[in-house]
């Protein structure tokens, strides 16, 4: 039982570039956030996909696209990636039943130049 | 968005000291969760509350939801090395659905 996973681990990109981060989880939960972390800042979400299906943009949307793969996977993609957009980013997933409880990944840290 | 404020946003104490960081929101929360960070790592659940005025404990944190719904209390006691971290306050609201919301942090430093 691995929780939630997440690749690449480390990237760098150069401004313009474009790629998209994996996450998959094997808790059978229903919903799936991304969040950035800047310093200071605390984490801010991103996107989130409360279930199979669905895609809701959170408080820093602009710049990212998501993709609901299946239950257990949830894409982010910088299409053209800009410095501001360097962050480490964190996916995290909840289960709606049981307790209530929101488990993170461990992140990856982005640079873009 | 909705802000959390946490406090303090920084604390050096000595080894063997009790701690305690508050999170306050101007929104009333169903659930709190309070989550550790170390270095390069990712958020990891400490303690999750479900009920105001609930008291929870996880070996020597003890977590409290307010009565007011709108404030949350984590206290460390007998504090260790190991707890260096940073901890994070996390509310969700009953009319945004799923959406948890992070306060900004308070860094521990346990010197030993």
């Amino acid at each position: 039982n691995a929780g939630v996973t997440q690749t690449p681990k480390f990237q760098v990109l150069k401004t313009g570039q474009s790629m998209t981060l994996q996450c998959a989880q094997d808790m059978n939960h229903n919903s799936m956030y991304w969040y950035r972390q800047d310093p200071g800042m605390g984490l801010r979400l991103i996107y989130y996909s409360a279930s199979e299906g669905t895609t809701d943009k959170g408080e820093v949307p602009n710049g990212y696209n998501v993709s609901r793969l299946n239950k257990r996977e949830f894409s982010l993609r910088l299409e053209s990636a800009a410095p501001s957009q360097t962050s480490v980013y964190f996916c995290a997933s909840l289960g709606w039943w049981g307790p209530y409880e929101q488990y993170f990944g461990p992140g990856t840290r982005l640079t873009v130049t | 968005g909705q802000q959390l404020n946490q406090s303090p946003q920084s604390m050096f104490i000595q080894e063997g000291e009790d701690v305690s960081m508050n999170c306050t929101s101007s929104s009333i929360f169903n659930t709190w969760l309070w989550y550790k960070q170390d270095p390069g790592e990712g958020p990891v659940l400490l303690i999750a509350l479900y009920k105001a005025g609930e008291l929870t404990s996880n070996g020597r944190l003890t977590a409290q939801f307010g009565i007011t719904r709108k404030d949350s209390f984590l206290n460390i006691s007998a504090s260790i090395p190991s707890d260096v971290g940073i901890y994070f306050c996390a509310g969700q609201r009953g009319d945004t659905g799923n959406q948890f919301y992070f306060g900004t942090g308070t860094s521990l430093t346990v010197i030993p």
